[in-house]
């Protein structure tokens, strides 16, 4: 029972890199998410998609893109990696019209030096 | 926007009750939930209250709603070591007015419990 599913776990990148972090998920949901993560900021959301097809930002979509490759699959990608982009990346997804419960990977722990 | 706040740090010695505060300011919201986050792990769904709730219980945990005041408290009963982690109020997300906008997360609050 897989759920969902991110990698690579552990990534080191030197500014000015790119490096795109991959999730999916077998659960058939709908909406997909990644946040950040931050000590003592708590989790904030990057992007989102509300279905196959669409992406959204959220609240600090700066210096990231997403793609929702098809239902299962949706990546997130640095394009040039800035030291404050140092964090824990979580990917996320769940089904509308439940609870609106979120399913979340183990993470991708990400240092730009 | 909107916001979630909660304490940073609780510290509980082992058999007490622990309670997390948190205060929310979107009143429109349909659920609110409790999420635990252990150490290098992802989050997980705790528990969750329908806002037509004041009061949910299952087993060692009681979550209590109070709408007017926009507060949402999770006590824990008869706290174990495992359940030092990190403990997030969360509510759904208004990004974009409606939909599956995600949840917002208060800061969280670490749980740490004294023998």
């Amino acid at each position: 029972n897989a759920g969902v599913t991110q990698t690579p776990k552990f990534q080191v990148l030197k500014t000015g890199q790119s490096m795109t972090l991959q999730c999916a998920q077998d659960m058939n949901h709908n909406s997909m998410y990644w946040y950040r993560q931050d000590p003592g900021m708590g989790l904030r959301l990057i992007y989102y998609s509300a279905s196959e097809g669409t992406t959204d930002k959220g609240e600090v979509p700066n210096g990231y893109n997403v793609s929702r490759l098809n239902k299962r699959e949706f990546s997130l990608r640095l394009e040039s990696a800035a030291p404050s982009q140092t964090s824990v990346y979580f990917c996320a997804s769940s089904e509308t019209g439940t609870t609106g419960e979120l399913f979340f990977g183990e993470g991708s722990r990400l240092t730009v030096l | 926007g909107e916001d979630v706040e909660q304490s940073l740090f609780l510290s509980v010695r082992e058999g007490d009750s622990s309670v997390i505060n948190c205060t929310y300011t979107d009143s429109s919201s349909t659920y609110l939930y409790w999420y635990k986050q252990e150490p290098g792990a992802g989050l997980q769904l705790l528990t969750y209250i329908f806002s037509n709730m004041d009061m949910k219980q299952d087993q060692r945990l009681t979550v209590l709603l109070n709408k007017k005041d926009k507060h949402l408290s999770l006590r824990i009963a008869d706290t174990q070591t495992g359940d030092s982690a990190i403990y997030f109020c969360a509510d759904p997300g208004t990004y974009s007015g409606g939909g599956a906008d995600g949840l917002t997360f208060g800061k969280g609050t670490h749980l740490i419990i004294q023998p």
